[in-house]
């Protein structure tokens, strides 16, 4: 089955600095989507940034990026210029076709914020 | 547009009680899921729905029902709720059952079996 493990319980980043959160991922397949989904303290799933499998360039969202590296299966985040309001928990996640399409999400990482 | 709304928020019951999560969206989305959140272990997914009238089962059925009668409406059933039932609820949808689709999620249900 497909697994997807986020090393890190909690992580801290001081205001402006730059944070990288880490991801693992198990598969045998080769067309699959990866997300990074943030959740503040008001409970509400929200999408920071996705991936596919097949784009070898890393995407980015502003502040927001990815190290993508598919024969390794690792799918971090990189947040810059970090923010108060970034302080959530991030939560790494796995679809694919041949899972039926279900989203797979790691265990989350908790980022602090210190002003 | 609303989104996903889900009610209640919050929610008490007892061992044994049955209760309904209700689970809505105005998006006209094709593809609906019931996740659980549980500290520690991420969210796992229930049951799911690719359309009205078609259900299925995720990581952790056992204990919960489903049905799929409209394509707004994804009702979750607690059939005998149990302390091990405790957790953060989350209905989601997308517009189709695509690997490609961000799902939208729901504000979440807190549910306490005592």
């Amino acid at each position: 089955a497909q697994t997807v493990t986020q090393s890190q319980p909690e992580m801290s980043v001081q205001e402006a600095e730059t944070v990288t959160l880490s991801c693992t991922y198990d598969t045998s397949e080769s067309d699959y989507y990866l997300f990074w989904y943030k959740q503040p303290p008001s409970r509400q799933m929200i999408l920071v940034i996705r991936q596919e499998a097949y784009k070898q360039q890393n995407a980015t969202e502003n502040r927001f990026s990815v190290n993508f590296q598919k024969a390794a299966k690792s799918f971090s985040l990189k947040i810059s210029d970090s923010q108060l309001g970034d302080a959530a928990m991030y939560f790494c996640a796995y679809r694919s076709w041949e899972y039926g399409n279900k989203l797979v999400f790691g265990a989350g990482t908790i980022l602090r914020v210190k002003s | 547009n609303a989104g996903v709304t889900q009610t209640p928020k919050f929610q008490v019951l007892k061992t044994g009680q049955s209760m309904t999560l209700q689970c809505a969206q105005d998006m006209n989305h094709e593809y609906m899921s019931w996740y659980r959140q549980d500290p520690g272990m991420g969210l796992r997914l229930i049951h799911y729905s690719v359309g009205a009238g078609i259900t299925d089962q995720g990581e952790v059925p056992n204990g919960y029902n489903v049905s799929r009668s409209t394509t707004e409406d994804f009702p979750l059933r607690l059939l005998s709720a149990a302390p091990s039932q405790t957790s953060v609820y989350f209905c989601a949808s997308s517009p189709t059952g695509g690997i490609y689709n961000e799902q939208f999620f729901g504000p979440g249900t807190r549910l306490t079996v005592l």
